[in-house]
């Protein structure tokens, strides 16, 4: 089985503090790459897509490192509404579909 | 748009009992899929469909199955209900099957086996 790793936490951090996720994976064919978000007893919400180029949307910035095979999200001026699991997935493809695979995610708590 | 709706929220079961988790989308995607997620583990793929008539198997399909009448609805059906599949079960769809598209997921079905 294709294997996406994460810290499963718990990250216990205060309000405004900055926190960093990395999450790696084992198919170097891997194609996509995302993070979402899953409150407690709630579904799993696009946080956002991972670019080869880095991204950043607001205070949460995504990078992506193909030689090394990890996937980084860095949340800045923690908020006490960031507190959530962060899911780490990934893609590849395997015939013509793409199979996501999932990290088991990496439990934060902002603290006030 | 009620997005992905799933029924029922809850569900106790015995074993050796079957039943059915209901699953709509409203937003006309082509690709839907079942998931389950246990404590310590990933979200696993049990099911999927490319579209209407077309489902195949993921990681984990023993002891279920599914259909794909219409483009809405994506049930899955649990043939005879065993402890092991106590789990919550996700439905998402998403545009098309592609895997860089957005996953919408439904609420979920906590789902018991006694």
């Amino acid at each position: 089985r294709k294997e996406v790793e994460q810290d499963p936490g718990p990250f216990n951090v205060p309000e405004g503090a900055t926190v960093a996720f990395n999450c790696t994976y084992s198919n170097s064919a891997s194609q996509s790459f995302f993070w979402y978000r899953q409150d407690c007893r709630k579904e799993p919400k696009l946080l956002m897509s991972v670019y080869s180029s880095g991204n950043e949307d607001g205070r949460f910035t995504a990078q992506l490192n193909r030689a090394s095979q990890y996937i980084s999200l860095l949340i800045r001026d923690s908020k006490l509404s960031d507190s959530a699991t962060y899911l780490c997935v990934v893609m590849w493809y395997g015939g013509s579909q793409g199979n996501l695979i999932f990290g088991k995610g990496t439990k934060l708590s902002v603290k006030p | 748009n009620a997005g992905v709706t799933q029924t029922p929220k809850f569900q106790v079961l015995k074993t050796g009992q079957s039943m059915t988790l209901q699953c709509a989308q409203d937003m006309n995607h082509e690709y839907m899929s079942w998931y389950r997620q246990d404590p310590g583990m990933g979200l696993r793929l049990i099911h999927y469909s490319v579209g209407a008539g077309i489902t195949d198997q993921g990681e984990v399909p023993n002891g279920y199955n599914v259909s794909r009448s219409t483009t809405e609805d994506f049930p899955l059906r649990l043939l005879s209900a065993a402890p092991s599949q106590t789990s919550v079960y996700f439905c998402a769809s998403s545009v098309s099957g592609e895997g860089t598209d957005t996953q919408y997921f439904g609420p979920g079905t906590r789902l018991t086996v006694l």
